[in-house]
């Protein structure tokens, strides 16, 4: 089956600076992407999506790029800010729909 | 629209007893699916369902059974509560058009904490 590896499992920024999380998959069948930010007692929500018939990204401060070859995908947020704090999860996806997560990355942004 | 719904938002259960977690969405959503959140694991997939009557098993699926009589429901049953289940449980939905093999964006619940003693 398929597997996600996600890097760093915690970050520590200040703010201002760039944070950039990375995630590998395995699969060669999956082809949609998405990050995810977590807040403390809710549900994840989705930040920045990537198809496999795209290389990269952007949307305001965040931006996705994709490496099929390399099977890898990374997550960047530039000028952080404390509201930026929180969990992010990469996630890989099939056409078939069975989507496997990363382990997670805990992101501080220090004022 | 409430998006997706999750009931409860907290519950103990003994070793052994049973009780569903409800997910209901008001999005027209196609695609269904519960995931259980542990410390330091992200979110691992229980099962899942491209539309009403079909489902599939995920990545830990022992334990837990699902059904999909309507698209807007998809309830999460625990036969016999263990310890191991503990976890907060999180339901999501997309639409998907699986015959353009197009996915979509998922939405979660806010998720249902349970403890299982």
């Amino acid at each position: 089956g398929e597997n996600v590896e996600q890097h760093p499992s915690t970050l520590s920024v200040q703010e201002g600076d760039s944070a950039v999380i990375k995630c590998t998959y395995s699969d060669s069948a999956s082809n949609y992407f998405p990050w995810y930010k977590q807040e403390l007692g809710k549900g994840p929500q989705l930040i920045i999506d990537i198809r496999s018939n795209v290389g990269e990204k952007k949307d305001q401060r965040i931006a996705v790029t994709l490496n099929k070859t390399a099977k890898h995908f990374s997550l960047h947020i530039t000028e952080t800010q404390p509201e930026d704090s929180a969990v992010y999860f990469c996630a890989a996806i099939t056409n078939a729909g069975k989507s496997t997560f990363g382990d997670g990355t805990t992101l501080t942004v220090k004022p | 629209n409430a998006g997706v719904t999750q009931t409860p938002k907290f519950q103990v259960l003994k070793t052994g007893q049973s009780m569903t977690l409800q997910c209901a969405q008001d999005m027209n959503h196609e695609y269904m699916s519960w995931y259980r959140q542990d410390p330091g694991m992200g979110l691992r997939l229980i099962h899942y369902s491209v539309g009403a009557g079909i489902t599939d098993q995920g990545e830990v699926p022992n334990g837990y059974n699902v059904s999909r009589s309507t698209t807007e429901d998809f309830p999460l049953r625990l036969l016999s509560a263990a310890p191991s289940q503990t976890s907060v449980y999180f339901c999501a939905s997309s639409y998907s058009n699986m015959g353009t093999r197009h996915n979509s964006p998922l939405h979660f619940g806010n998720g249902t904490r349970l403890t299982v003693t």
